[in-house]
């Protein structure tokens, strides 16, 4: 009954390689999104899809492409990934009027060798 | 100058103490304020949500905003080792389509010592 899931929880890939991380929710929320947390325990936003359609795209590289085949799910794909790119990645999700206040995932610690 | 800026601590009280966590912000845009625990290893979780300036209680917890100051707070009352973890303070503005787009502080590692 986990309201947020990820998978994997961990993921150790070497450089170039090209990898997945899933995301379901079943809370019924309009919306979805993708957050970086670095070494520092800094959260910055990477990607929000609102009913499957894109709004907020932040300055991330191109190698990182956001999908979303139904509301429930957003899905992150890493192409050609780099050392740069270890970090926790979480997937939450939100009701419209719930103005922030986030559903989060329990992460996927990425570790790029 | 961050839009959030929150000290990461850590901040290391004995058991029973009050804790005080606090944060600044300068985007007099943000509307909403929220307070999220989030312990090793796991997602962060909402503790609190405050829209107006003034005072939000729950349970041992209390929120307080002062829009004017830009500066809200997280009081902790009767701390618990259970309490150990860090704690992030976070503020949305809507962004289009339906959406709130949060801003995260830094985050504020806090251990309660029995």
């Amino acid at each position: 009954d986990t309201a947020v899931s990820q998978t994997p929880k961990y993921l150790v890939t070497q450089m170039g390689n090209d990898k997945s991380i899933k995301c379901e929710q079943n809370l019924g929320h309009d919306t979805m999104y993708w957050y970086k947390q670095d070494s520092k325990k800094f959260l910055k936003i990477m990607f929000s899809y609102n009913n499957k359609e894109l709004i907020i795209n932040e300055t991330v590289p191109n190698r990182f492409s956001p999908k979303s085949p139904d509301k429930a799910h957003l899905n992150l794909h890493i192409n050609s990934l780099e050392l740069g790119d270890s970090a926790v990645y979480f997937c939450a999700s939100s009701q419209d009027q719930h103005r922030g206040g986030y559903t989060f995932g329990s992460g996927t610690r990425l570790t790029v060798v | 100058q961050k839009e959030v800026e929150q000290d990461p601590g850590p901040l290391s009280v004995p058991e029973g103490a009050i804790v005080s966590l606090n944060c600044t912000y300068s985007n007099s845009a943000f509307q909403y304020f929220m307070w999220y625990r989030q312990y090793s290893r796991k997602g962060p979780e909402l503790l609190m949500y405050t829209y107006s300036s003034g005072n939000k209680e729950d349970g041992r917890f209390t929120a307080q905003v002062d829009k004017s100051s830009k500066y809200i707070s997280l009081f902790i009352r009767d701390s618990q080792p259970s309490d150990s973890a860090t704690y992030l303070c976070a503020m949305s503005v809507y962004s289009g389509a339906g959406s709130y787009q949060l801003t995260f502080g830094k985050g504020t590692k806090l251990s309660v010592i029995p």
